[in-house]
């Protein structure tokens, strides 16, 4: 089974900052990956989806990019509707797998 | 508006069996990839079953051969037969239509099972 592991597992940040979130596939997944972020008692919501593409609705300070087994999901400047959990996700061979997650704290 | 709600969740001892389901609204279930994610408390995202449009359904390791996934057409409503169940399977379950390359763009607002004596 592929294995996805998130950088770092938590980040503290502030408000206007910009900032990176690595995910990191144990075998090539091509631009199968998907980015999502989860409030506290929400379900998660979809961001990015093919590595790089932005769900509609989604702010443009969201931006996705990578393929093979590196990916990144950056936030350019930092709101405060922006502190969450981040997770990626991958599809290969019918079976799905999220990173363990990012969680990102208001500094 | 697409919709999914889940429910069929609850306290269950260990060993026994739930179904929980997910009415959707909005979309054909039937047409649509749509799968069950699970997170247990305080803990990340795990993925749990899809079920294809086609019919062909596909399992995560830790419930193979314990739970099964269907889906009623007339109802288009999706299901999940939990048997044998296990403290680890406690969680709250969500279920979420699938774009088709793993894009999980619509989910429910989730059902909590908890597996204890």
């Amino acid at each position: 089974d592929i294995q996805l592991t998130q950088s770092p597992s938590f980040l503290s940040a502030s408000v206007g900052d910009r900032v990176t979130i690595t995910c990191r596939a144990s075998q090539g997944i091509s631009s199968y990956l998907a980015w999502y972020q989860q409030k506290p008692g929400k379900a998660p919501r979809l961001l990015i989806y093919a590595a790089s593409t932005l769900q509609s609705g989604v702010p443009s300070r969201f931006s996705g990019s990578g393929s093979g087994t590196e990916f990144t999901l950056t936030i350019s400047s930092l709101q405060p509707e922006d502190f969450a959990t981040y997770y990626c996700q991958q599809l290969n061979s019918y079976s799905y797998t999220f990173g363990q997650g990012t969680k990102l704290e208001i500094k | 508006e697409v919709q999914l709600v889940e429910s069929g969740g609850g306290l269950i001892q260990p060993g026994g069996s739930l179904r929980l389901s997910c009415a959707v609204s909005g979309i054909i279930v039937s047409s649509n990839y749509m799968n069950w994610v699970r997170q247990a408390p305080g803990k990340g995202l795990e993925w749990v079953s899809v079920l294809y449009a086609g019919g062909s359904t596909f399992y995560a390791d830790s419930v193979k051969g314990r739970f099964t996934i269907s889906r009623d057409n007339s109802k288009n409503t999706l299901y999940l037969q939990m048997n044998s169940l296990r403290a680890e399977d406690t969680a709250i379950y969500y279920c979420a239509r699938d774009l088709g390359q793993g894009e999980f763009d619509c989910w429910g607002q989730g059902t909590l099972v908890t597996v204890s004596s």
